[in-house]
């Protein structure tokens, strides 16, 4: 079964908006990451943030942790349509192996 | 340029026959997974490498093995591929418990999209 859960399944912005996907997991978690994967190709991590943060930034990346209510945010702002993608959270627990989920796919138009 | 090297990109297959997917990586990690993409259902793990001389098993590992021979080395084999094993498959490692505080962040190879008949 699924660990992370990402909402929304798909996602059309205009170039310059931001973007906000949502993840949601189960169980609990030593750190949380997203990855991208652009159409064809390999994932490529973006993120990560742990148990015991609630908010990250990274250039137009921002992410944020509740732990309380098991999920997750990953805000892209002021959207480029190379930001065109498919965005995974994949959660991670000590000792054990990442669970992903099956991913939002943003859509930025120029 | 350091990462992973899958092969083969794409290849038909059919039912029945054995297959074997190569995966290489540069970086000297310790840790390399194989994962299987299929449309509304993420990446699922088949089966990982915590070091050389091991392997376990993921979340769907039935009708697939591994070995784990090298550092570098990570090859998934099909003893007997069937049209449900149709999917796109990555490789992927990481510096297992040595990166961030002990984070583990994987790297993926391009991918190895196959098809059974």
């Amino acid at each position: 079964s699924q660990q992370g859960e990402e909402d929304p399944q798909a996602l059309s912005i205009q170039e310059g908006e931001n973007a906000t996907m949502n993840c949601s997991y189960k169980t609990s978690i030593n750190n949380l990451q997203w990855y991208r994967q652009n159409s064809g190709r390999g994932l490529v991590h973006l993120i990560l943030i742990r148990s015991n943060e609630r908010e990250k930034h990274s250039g137009r990346l921002r992410v944020t942790l509740d732990t309380s209510k098991k999920s997750s945010s990953l805000l892209i702002t002021a959207s480029r349509a190379a930001d065109t993608a498919s965005y995974f959270c994949a959660t991670d627990f000590y000792g054990q192996n990442f669970v992903f989920g099956p991913g939002t796919r943003l859509s930025v138009l120029p | 340029i350091a990462g992973i090297t899958q092969a083969p990109t794409s290849q038909i297959l059919a039912a029945g026959r054995r297959m074997t997917l190569r995966c290489t990586q540069d970086m000297r990690h310790n840790a390399m997974y194989w994962y299987r993409q299929d449309l509304g259902l993420g990446l699922r793990l088949i089966h990982y490498s915590n070091t050389a001389g091991t392997t376990g098993k993921g979340e769907v590992p039935d009708g697939y093995s591994v070995s784990r021979a090298n550092t570098d080395d990570f090859p998934l084999t099909l003893a007997s591929a069937v049209p449900s094993q149709t999917s796109v498959y990555f490789c992927a490692s990481s510096d297992w418990g040595r990166g961030e505080s002990g984070a583990n962040v994987l790297t993926f190879g391009a991918g190895s999209r196959l098809t059974v008949l």
